[in-house]
């Protein structure tokens, strides 16, 4: 059974410019969420989405924005970049209802900003 | 709010021991899930285990238990009989359990473990 696919893995770009990352989940899991991850602010919930539907969401600026697909894949949008947005971003799936919960997590999106 | 708490930073272990990663939470949910997750240098995040509010045995999965301590509201990972593969950042996270879904989880500072030959 493949794993969460995350695409780009690395990528580098300029302030100001925008963003998009693409996540693809685990066949069957249909909620997908996203996880910002730098050495200041540790781990912070972006957002979830289940059946193309955003359903819950951290605080962040509305710059970052996302959306899922009607096959499950989701991506993440970062408008005008800035340096702080340099992070790891980590997309993890999931099945509705499972109350253990478990996330099922890509390898994530190295994103270097300068 | 919810609030995960690891105080250790950094630890060094020697190859074969057990070792004891400290969790502290803060919630006023009466239900919410403990997990830990491991994350090597690749970034990606392992599940290890998880721990619901209402269980009442500590979970096991492996070398892995956790143990959970309701009243005092920590939630410590055991790791026996280390391995050099089990060098990694180790993450403690929370969520809420609903009947709406995925909740987020909040995740502490996480400890560094490196074990040592």
């Amino acid at each position: 059974k493949a794993g969460v696919t995350q695409t780009p893995r690395y990528l580098i770009k300029t302030r100001g410019q925008q963003v998009t990352l693409s996540c693809s989940p685990i066949s069957g899991h249909r909620s997908v969420s996203w996880y910002q991850q730098t050495p200041g602010q540790g781990l912070q919930f972006l957002f979830e989405y289940f059946s193309e539907t955003q359903r819950n969401k951290g605080n962040f600026p509305g710059r970052f924005s996302g959306r899922q697909f009607s096959n499950s894949r989701s991506e993440m949008n970062v408008s005008t970049l800035e340096l702080g947005d340099s992070a790891l971003y980590l997309c993890a799936s999931s099945q509705k209802g499972l109350e253990s919960g478990e996330l099922f997590f890509g390898e994530g999106s190295r994103l270097t900003v300068l | 709010a919810q609030k995960i708490t690891q105080t250790q930073p950094g630890m060094f272990v020697q190859e074969k021991e057990a070792v004891t990663l400290d969790c502290t939470y803060d919630t006023s949910d009466p239900s919410y899930g403990l997990f830990w997750y491991k994350q090597p240098s690749s970034g990606e995040m392992i599940f290890l285990i998880y721990q619901g509010s209402y269980d009442q045995q500590n979970a096991t999965e492996g070398r892995y238990s956790l143990n959970f301590q309701k009243a005092r509201k920590s939630a410590n990972l055991v790791i026996s009989a280390s391995q050099l593969g089990d060098s990694a950042m180790y993450f403690c996270a929370m969520r809420r359990i609903s009947n709406f879904g995925n909740e987020k989880l909040t995740f502490g500072t996480g400890t560094r473990l490196t074990i040592i030959p």
